[in-house]
């Protein structure tokens, strides 16, 4: 089956940009999502991206795809105190895939 | 529009008991889908439902049965609850397999 990696952990500063790595190793992969968890909620979708495409501006986050590398990522430009969550990566060929989650941490 | 819905919010079983977790979602959405969450595990997928009828097991659907009572409707029924099963649950729905998937709040399962 697909398996999808993530870091446990980041830590940044307020005002600062963030990274959040993820690998998979399905390469037919057709979607690929980060989505975001705020304590106590449920999931809540921040963006996508079609396999066919390289990057993915949304406002503030910015999504890679390395398809070579299957390697994709997440920046969060101008990092807020309200962007600290778990960010999980997951990636969709049949059903989805979800990595097992970054905590963001953002330091004031 | 409530979306995904989710009761209960919390519960604890004792080992041996039985309990059923429902959902329900108000977006018509043909897809539907039950996940646990576990420390360091991240969400694993228990069963779904692509359409109203249908059911396939997931990762993880080992002590676990589901019923699609409708298009609105899935339920998750743990016939006979271990301590392993201590978890937060996960109902989500979806347009489509590949599409956008909306959560509910969870429920938070404790067995003892």
């Amino acid at each position: 089956g697909e398996d999808v990696e993530q870091s446990l952990f980041l830590s940044v500063r307020e005002g600062d940009s963030s990274v959040i790595n993820c690998t998979y190793t399905d390469s037919s992969s057709t979607y690929l999502y980060w989505y975001k968890q705020e304590p106590g909620a449920g999931l809540q979708l921040l963006t996508y991206i079609f396999s066919n495409m390289d990057m993915k501006q949304d406002q503030r986050l910015t999504v890679l795809l390395n398809k070579k590398d299957k390697h994709l990522s997440l920046r969060i430009a101008d990092t807020q105190t309200g962007d600290s969550a778990i960010y999980f990566c997951a990636v969709a060929r049949g059903v989805v895939t979800f990595g097992i989650g970054t905590k963001l941490q953002v330091i004031p | 529009n409530a979306g995904v819905t989710q009761t209960p919010k919390f519960q604890v079983l004792k080992t041996g008991q039985s309990m059923t977790l429902q959902c329900a979602q108000d977006m018509n959405h043909n897809s539907m889908y039950w996940y646990r969450q576990d420390p360091g595990m991240g969400l694993r997928l228990i069963y779904y439902s692509a359409s109203e009828g249908t059911t396939d097991k997931g990762e993880v659907p080992n002590g676990y049965n589901v019923s699609r009572l409708n298009k609105r409707e899935f339920s998750l029924r743990l016939e006979s609850a271990a301590p392993s099963q201590t978890s937060v649950y996960f109902c989500a729905s979806s347009s489509g397999l590949y599409n956008e998937q909306f959560f509910g709040p969870g429920t938070r399962l404790t067995v003892l």
